[in-house]
């Protein structure tokens, strides 16, 4: 079983949907990180987070220590939305990052 | 500030040809990284460097070298190409994003096809 899983792999939504990534982990974590890649193939955090909730435009990101788990929330989506999400989590043991496999996001007009 | 540097973008290699990946960053950080992307797995760190002068296996380092060449560069050779290293890979810098907290800067990848 991997350590950092995702759901669902891939989504597909409506302009103006709003979207739900979920993100659930089985190890001791410092932080949770949500990753953008977009088609280019290019990947930029997002957020960062080791307690609570951020919020950046329309993005919110939460996480719920005792639970494991995080959610990346899109609102009013767009197809400039359209990318694969990857939540890594900072293992409190080694210190590396321990990347899930991605979801796959597709925004149609 | 370029941030993270990879070259090249895309290379083709023959069974057994060897080449070296570079990586730069201008960035200041002290920590780097090089990760594989497959189809249907999250990325996987092959090795890292938490400062000039040390590097350390990661998960799949088999067939892989890197160097450190100076605080800004890191590279990574693969000595004797196999079809198994046909990959995506990404560079990574690491710095302070906030008080206390790291986060990691990614180049663009370098897709590498083996025949």
């Amino acid at each position: 079983k991997n350590e950092v899983e995702q759901s669902p792999q891939n989504l597909t939504a409506q302009e103006g949907e709003f979207i739900t990534i979920n993100c659930s982990y089985s190890v001791g974590i410092s932080a949770l990180h949500w990753l953008q890649q977009h088609p280019g193939g290019g990947i930029v955090s997002l957020f960062m987070l080791s307690s609570g909730k951020k919020k950046h435009g329309r993005l919110i990101a939460t996480i719920n220590i005792q639970e494991k788990h995080s959610s990346l929330h899109i609102t009013a989506s767009h197809p400039r939305d359209s990318a694969v999400y990857i939540c890594a989590v900072r293992s409190s043991r080694t210190d590396k990052l321990i990347f899930g496999t991605g979801t796959r996001l597709q925004v149609f007009p | 500030n370029a941030g993270v540097t990879q070259t090249p973008k895309f290379q083709v290699l023959k069974t057994g040809q060897s080449m070296t990946l570079q990586c730069a960053q201008d960035m200041n950080h002290n920590s780097m990284y090089w990760y594989r992307q497959d189809p249907g797995m999250g990325l996987r760190l092959i090795y890292y460097s938490a400062s000039e002068g040390t590097t350390d296996k990661g998960e799949v380092p088999n067939g892989y070298n890197v160097s450190r060449l100076n605080k800004r560069e890191f590279s990574l050779r693969l000595e004797s190409a196999a079809p198994s290293q046909t990959s995506v890979y990404f560079c990574a810098s690491e710095g302070l994003a906030g008080f206390y907290q790291e986060t990691q800067y990614f180049g663009p990848g370098t897709r590498l096809l083996v025949l």
